[in-house]
Protein backbone atom coordinates (compact mmCIF):
# COMPACT_ATOMS: atom_id res chain seq x y z
CA UNK A 1 0.00 0.00 0.00
CA UNK A 2 1.58 3.17 -0.83
CA UNK A 3 -0.91 5.70 0.31
CA UNK A 4 -0.43 9.10 1.80
CA UNK A 5 -3.77 10.64 3.51
CA UNK A 6 -3.95 13.79 4.07
CA UNK A 7 -7.52 15.94 5.70
CA UNK A 8 -8.97 18.07 4.92
CA UNK A 9 -9.56 17.80 1.33
CA UNK A 10 -10.76 21.52 1.46
CA UNK A 11 -9.97 24.53 3.82
CA UNK A 12 -11.66 27.81 3.46
CA UNK A 13 -10.26 30.14 6.46
CA UNK A 14 -10.45 34.05 7.09
CA UNK A 15 -7.17 35.55 7.85
CA UNK A 16 -7.55 35.37 11.67
CA UNK A 17 -8.34 31.70 12.15
CA UNK A 18 -6.01 29.23 13.30
CA UNK A 19 -6.92 25.76 11.47
CA UNK A 20 -4.53 22.46 10.50
CA UNK A 21 -3.66 20.30 8.10
CA UNK A 22 -3.13 16.72 8.75
CA UNK A 23 -1.31 14.04 7.09
CA UNK A 24 -0.83 10.15 7.43
CA UNK A 25 1.32 7.19 6.17
CA UNK A 26 1.11 3.37 7.32
CA UNK A 27 4.25 2.65 4.96
CA UNK A 28 6.93 2.81 7.56
CA UNK A 29 8.74 5.73 5.86
CA UNK A 30 10.46 8.00 8.00
CA UNK A 31 11.02 11.15 5.96
CA UNK A 32 7.80 13.34 5.64
CA UNK A 33 7.44 16.41 3.82
CA UNK A 34 4.95 19.29 3.18
CA UNK A 35 5.32 21.24 -0.12
CA UNK A 36 2.86 24.07 -1.53
CA UNK A 37 1.75 24.07 -5.15
CA UNK A 38 0.42 26.79 -7.28
CA UNK A 39 -1.64 26.96 -10.47
CA UNK A 40 0.38 25.70 -13.42
CA UNK A 41 3.36 25.97 -10.65
CA UNK A 42 5.32 22.44 -9.81
CA UNK A 43 5.55 21.98 -5.79
CA UNK A 44 7.87 23.87 -3.82
CA UNK A 45 9.48 22.42 -0.77
CA UNK A 46 8.24 23.85 2.27
CA UNK A 47 9.50 21.22 5.19
CA UNK A 48 11.51 17.83 5.80
CA UNK A 49 11.43 15.71 8.35
CA UNK A 50 13.87 12.70 9.00
CA UNK A 51 12.78 10.47 11.94
CA UNK A 52 10.60 12.97 13.28
CA UNK A 53 12.91 15.39 13.33
CA UNK A 54 12.84 18.89 11.31
CA UNK A 55 15.64 18.70 9.02
CA UNK A 56 14.98 21.12 6.32
CA UNK A 57 12.41 24.20 6.44
CA UNK A 58 12.93 26.09 3.37
CA UNK A 59 12.69 29.54 4.96
CA UNK A 60 8.86 29.16 5.19
CA UNK A 61 7.40 32.11 7.14
CA UNK A 62 6.28 31.75 11.11
CA UNK A 63 2.93 31.71 10.12
CA UNK A 64 3.16 28.06 9.09
CA UNK A 65 4.18 25.86 11.78
CA UNK A 66 4.46 22.00 11.26
CA UNK A 67 4.55 18.99 13.54
CA UNK A 68 6.01 15.91 13.18
CA UNK A 69 4.01 14.14 16.57
CA UNK A 70 5.72 10.31 15.39
CA UNK A 71 6.17 8.33 12.40
CA UNK A 72 2.79 8.22 10.62
CA UNK A 73 1.97 11.62 11.50
CA UNK A 74 2.68 15.08 10.22
CA UNK A 75 0.47 18.43 10.50
CA UNK A 76 0.83 21.65 9.55
CA UNK A 77 -0.64 24.72 11.57
CA UNK A 78 -1.54 27.80 10.15
CA UNK A 79 -1.91 30.82 11.77
CA UNK A 80 -2.87 34.25 10.45
CA UNK A 81 -2.37 33.20 6.79
CA UNK A 82 -2.57 35.83 3.75
CA UNK A 83 -4.49 35.69 0.62
CA UNK A 84 -1.75 34.95 -1.07
CA UNK A 85 -1.11 31.44 0.85
CA UNK A 86 -4.22 30.39 -1.61
CA UNK A 87 -2.70 26.77 -2.74
CA UNK A 88 -2.70 23.13 -2.37
CA UNK A 89 -0.73 21.89 -0.06
CA UNK A 90 0.95 18.35 -0.64
CA UNK A 91 2.09 15.76 2.10
CA UNK A 92 4.50 13.29 0.95
CA UNK A 93 6.74 10.64 2.33
CA UNK A 94 9.81 8.61 1.97
CA UNK A 95 11.70 5.71 2.86
CA UNK A 96 13.95 7.49 4.20
CA UNK A 97 15.34 10.50 2.40
CA UNK A 98 14.84 12.19 -0.81
CA UNK A 99 17.01 9.85 -2.91
CA UNK A 100 13.61 7.40 -2.12
CA UNK A 101 10.64 7.46 -4.10
CA UNK A 102 8.54 10.20 -2.98
CA UNK A 103 4.75 9.10 -2.61
CA UNK A 104 2.48 12.12 -2.49
CA UNK A 105 -1.23 12.69 -0.61
CA UNK A 106 -4.13 14.25 -2.33
CA UNK A 107 -3.38 17.42 -0.78
CA UNK A 108 -5.83 20.40 0.93
CA UNK A 109 -6.64 23.13 -1.28
CA UNK A 110 -6.81 25.99 1.06
CA UNK A 111 -8.81 29.03 0.43
CA UNK A 112 -7.61 32.59 2.43
CA UNK A 113 -10.15 34.94 2.60
CA UNK B 1 18.62 29.37 -15.78
CA UNK B 2 16.70 27.14 -14.20
CA UNK B 3 18.33 23.96 -12.68
CA UNK B 4 15.31 21.87 -14.51
CA UNK B 5 13.83 22.69 -17.59
CA UNK B 6 10.54 21.70 -18.65
CA UNK B 7 8.41 22.22 -22.25
CA UNK B 8 5.15 23.48 -20.27
CA UNK B 9 3.34 22.63 -23.51
CA UNK B 10 0.50 22.41 -23.69
CA UNK B 11 0.87 18.84 -26.07
CA UNK B 12 -2.47 17.72 -27.71
CA UNK B 13 -2.17 14.72 -29.55
CA UNK B 14 -4.59 12.23 -31.14
CA UNK B 15 -5.67 9.04 -29.05
CA UNK B 16 -3.22 6.36 -29.89
CA UNK B 17 -0.32 8.55 -30.67
CA UNK B 18 2.89 7.48 -29.01
CA UNK B 19 3.78 11.20 -26.93
CA UNK B 20 7.59 12.60 -26.06
CA UNK B 21 7.81 14.27 -22.94
CA UNK B 22 11.31 15.69 -22.11
CA UNK B 23 13.15 17.69 -19.58
CA UNK B 24 16.91 18.81 -19.46
CA UNK B 25 19.18 19.65 -16.23
CA UNK B 26 22.38 21.60 -15.43
CA UNK B 27 23.36 19.63 -12.31
CA UNK B 28 25.49 16.64 -13.64
CA UNK B 29 25.26 15.21 -9.47
CA UNK B 30 21.51 13.85 -10.29
CA UNK B 31 21.57 10.31 -9.58
CA UNK B 32 17.68 9.75 -9.13
CA UNK B 33 14.81 10.50 -12.04
CA UNK B 34 11.50 10.91 -11.81
CA UNK B 35 8.33 11.02 -13.87
CA UNK B 36 4.88 11.75 -11.75
CA UNK B 37 1.36 12.53 -13.12
CA UNK B 38 -0.77 15.16 -12.15
CA UNK B 39 -4.28 14.78 -12.48
CA UNK B 40 -6.15 18.46 -12.28
CA UNK B 41 -6.51 19.49 -8.67
CA UNK B 42 -4.98 16.25 -7.46
CA UNK B 43 -1.34 15.22 -5.83
CA UNK B 44 0.75 14.02 -8.02
CA UNK B 45 1.73 10.48 -8.80
CA UNK B 46 4.89 8.56 -9.65
CA UNK B 47 5.39 6.52 -12.78
CA UNK B 48 8.75 5.97 -13.00
CA UNK B 49 11.35 5.86 -10.96
CA UNK B 50 15.62 5.73 -12.43
CA UNK B 51 18.49 5.56 -10.68
CA UNK B 52 21.46 6.86 -13.31
CA UNK B 53 21.42 6.00 -17.27
CA UNK B 54 19.16 4.06 -18.74
CA UNK B 55 15.81 2.59 -19.95
CA UNK B 56 12.83 1.69 -18.00
CA UNK B 57 9.77 0.09 -19.44
CA UNK B 58 6.45 -0.46 -17.39
CA UNK B 59 3.40 -0.71 -19.59
CA UNK B 60 3.10 1.56 -21.80
CA UNK B 61 5.38 4.42 -20.43
CA UNK B 62 9.26 4.12 -20.97
CA UNK B 63 11.70 6.10 -19.08
CA UNK B 64 15.11 7.41 -20.70
CA UNK B 65 18.08 8.58 -19.08
CA UNK B 66 21.00 10.23 -20.64
CA UNK B 67 23.65 11.33 -18.33
CA UNK B 68 25.78 12.24 -20.78
CA UNK B 69 23.19 14.59 -22.29
CA UNK B 70 21.78 16.16 -19.03
CA UNK B 71 18.13 14.37 -20.55
CA UNK B 72 15.57 12.70 -19.86
CA UNK B 73 12.48 11.21 -21.34
CA UNK B 74 9.03 10.09 -20.80
CA UNK B 75 7.26 7.75 -23.99
CA UNK B 76 3.91 7.07 -23.67
CA UNK B 77 2.59 4.54 -26.36
CA UNK B 78 -0.62 4.22 -27.53
CA UNK B 79 -1.78 7.16 -25.56
CA UNK B 80 -5.26 7.50 -24.22
CA UNK B 81 -7.89 10.25 -23.21
CA UNK B 82 -6.91 9.32 -19.79
CA UNK B 83 -3.24 10.00 -20.17
CA UNK B 84 -4.59 13.78 -19.84
CA UNK B 85 -2.94 15.25 -17.35
CA UNK B 86 0.45 17.16 -16.22
CA UNK B 87 3.55 15.18 -16.30
CA UNK B 88 6.28 16.69 -13.68
CA UNK B 89 10.19 15.57 -14.29
CA UNK B 90 11.68 15.24 -10.91
CA UNK B 91 15.54 14.82 -10.14
CA UNK B 92 17.42 14.36 -6.60
CA UNK B 93 20.77 13.01 -5.53
CA UNK B 94 22.46 15.97 -5.84
CA UNK B 95 24.07 16.43 -2.41
CA UNK B 96 25.11 19.23 -1.17
CA UNK B 97 22.27 22.41 -1.30
CA UNK B 98 20.37 20.08 -3.16
CA UNK B 99 20.12 17.31 -0.01
CA UNK B 100 16.94 15.92 0.78
CA UNK B 101 14.92 17.59 -2.10
CA UNK B 102 13.36 17.01 -5.07
CA UNK B 103 13.97 19.31 -7.91
CA UNK B 104 11.18 19.56 -10.16
CA UNK B 105 10.65 20.54 -13.93
CA UNK B 106 8.14 23.36 -14.39
CA UNK B 107 5.59 20.16 -15.66
CA UNK B 108 4.25 19.41 -19.53
CA UNK B 109 0.30 19.72 -19.73
CA UNK B 110 -0.08 16.52 -22.55
CA UNK B 111 -4.24 16.37 -23.74
CA UNK B 112 -5.02 13.25 -25.42
CA UNK B 113 -8.49 13.56 -27.75
CA UNK B 114 -10.37 10.61 -28.70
Amino acid sequence: DTEVTQTPKHLVMGMTNKKSLKCEQHMGHRAMYWYKQKAKKPPELMFVYSYEKLSINESVPSRFSPECPNSSLLNLHLHALQPEDSALYLCASSQSSAEDTQYFGPGTRLTVL
Amino acid sequence: QKEVEQDPGPLSVPEGAIVSLNCTYSNSAFQYFMWYRQYSRKGPELLMYTYSSGNKEDGRFTAQVDKSSKYISLFIRDSQPSDSATYLCAMSGAGGTSYGKLTFGQGTILTVHP
